[in-house]
Formats: C-alpha cells, sequence, structure tokens
C-alpha cells in the first residue's frame, strides 16, 4: 500500500519494554524517523536512521530497521509513565512529489503505573 | 533545539472572522510546511514553501492561503473561518527536502 502503517495503540505497565512498529513503502528511502508528540505539543524529533544501517541505540531507545521488509520498530526500554504519548513513523520518498516526510497515523503509547 | 515558534497557541474566534496563525524560525531554514492534525491524531501537509516567494499546497485541500516574504516568516491565513477549520495547526521546517522536520508548538484553533 501507499501509506505509512503503525497500530494506533499501545499500552504497557511502567518498568516493561515497549516496542512500537511502522512499515513504510518506499525501499530507496534515505532517513526513517520516530517523533514524539505529547498532549497539546508540537511533534519532538526522537531518533533516526539511516537506511544502511541495521540498527541505532540512544540511551533508553533501540531503532531496528528490516528493509527487506520495510519494517522499522522503536523498542523503549523501561518504560516510565512521561514516555506516554503519541509517537509517530515517517519515511522520506524519493518519489514523493509534494510530500517532504510522509508520516504514519501514530501509535498512543499510554504507561500504566 | 528547535527554534521554531508559533503564535497564538490557542485561538477560540467566531464564524467568518479572518485570521493569520503566525510561524516564525531563527535557524535559515529554507523549507517550512503546515500541517493540520486531526483530533484523531493524523497529519496532512496543506502548504508548504521552498523558499522566499515559493508557496505550494499540500496534499489536503484547504481553505488557507500563506505567504513566505521573508526566510523566517511562514504565515497561514484564513479569510473566513468556520467551525470545519477547528484543528491542530502545526508549523516545521527543515534545512532540505526530505531531511528531518522541526515542528512548532502548534496553535489550537477552535472557530464556535
Amino acid at each position: 500500500g501507499e501509506d505509512v502503517e503503525q497500530s494506533l495503540f499501545l499500552s504497557v505497565r511502567e518498568g516493561d519494554s515497549s516496542v512500537i512498529n511502522c512499515t513504510y513503502t518506499d525501499s530507496s528511502s534515505t532517513y526513517l524517523y520516530w517523533y514524539k508528540q505529547e498532549p497539546g505539543a508540537g511533534l519532538q524529533l526522537l531518533t533516526y536512521i539511516f537506511s544502511n544501517m541495521d540498527m541505532k541505540q540512544d540511551q533508553r531507545l533501540t531503532v531496528l530497521l528490516n528493509k527487506k521488509d520495510k519494517h522499522l520498530s522503536l523498542r523503549i526500554a523501561d518504560t516510565q509513565t512521561g514516555d506516554s504519548a503519541i509517537y509517530f513513523c515517517a519515511e522520506t520518498r524519493r518519489n514523493s512529489g509534494n510530500t517532504p516526510l510522509v508520516f504514519g497515523k501514530g501509535t498512543r503509547l499510554s504507561v500504566i503505573a | 533545539e528547535a527554534d521554531i515558534y508559533q503564535t497564538p497557541r490557542y485561538l477560540v474566534i467566531g464564524t467568518g472572522k479572518k485570521i493569520t496563525l503566525e510561524c516564525s524560525q531563527t535557524m535559515g531554514h529554507d523549507k517550512m510546511y503546515w500541517y493540520q492534525q486531526d483530533p484523531g491524531m493524523e497529519l496532512h501537509l496543506i502548504h508548504y514553501s521552498y523558499g522566499v516567494n515559493s508557496t505550494e499546497k499540500g496534499d489536503l485541500s484547504s481553505e488557507s492561503t500563506v505567504s513566505r516574504i521573508r526566510t523566517e516568516h511562514f504565515p497561514l491565513t484564513l479569510e473566513s473561518a468556520r467551525p470545519s477549520h477547528t484543528s491542530q495547526y502545526l508549523c516545521a521546517s527543515s534545512r532540505v527536502e526530505g531531511e528531518k522536520l522541526f515542528f512548532g508548538s502548534g496553535t489550537q484553533l477552535s472557530v464556535l
């Protein structure tokens, strides 16, 4: 399909790991991004991965990229209540026409204390 | 830390009013964008600009207009607001197309 796909909701217990999944569409995408949006705020760039990488780790965040399946995931270790937010994945598309980045619909992460 | 600012943060107005949502960035970015965000979270690109005097319509048709007279400033105008315009409006910029976007905090618009 043409859309960047994400599951809409994820609920985890505090202290557990969260895994947010994304399926993108353009195998020639150069960068793939994860953004975080807290209630009533704009989007904040969380992390990104270059397409020639399989994994990127940044403190509690681990990004995994499976280019064959066009699958991107974000793992948050030791999830805290402050991680409750909406998480968007986004891809660049070579022949995107008007669209600079293509965003998924967002995954709402709820952390239960 | 992103230096992109949107004002006002919240706006409640009556139907038929003309409004301008402001967006400014101090990073010298040529590319600027306006997104409309549904209450259900999805982002829709409504306008973008590649530089001064450049404006283009995005993927979602919008009754709003934009202008880009200065690099740092990308205001969005609604000539006659309607309740269907009630939404969150997010401004963003990037150094080059396809590169990471920096977002403002958004303007939550409510039209009564």
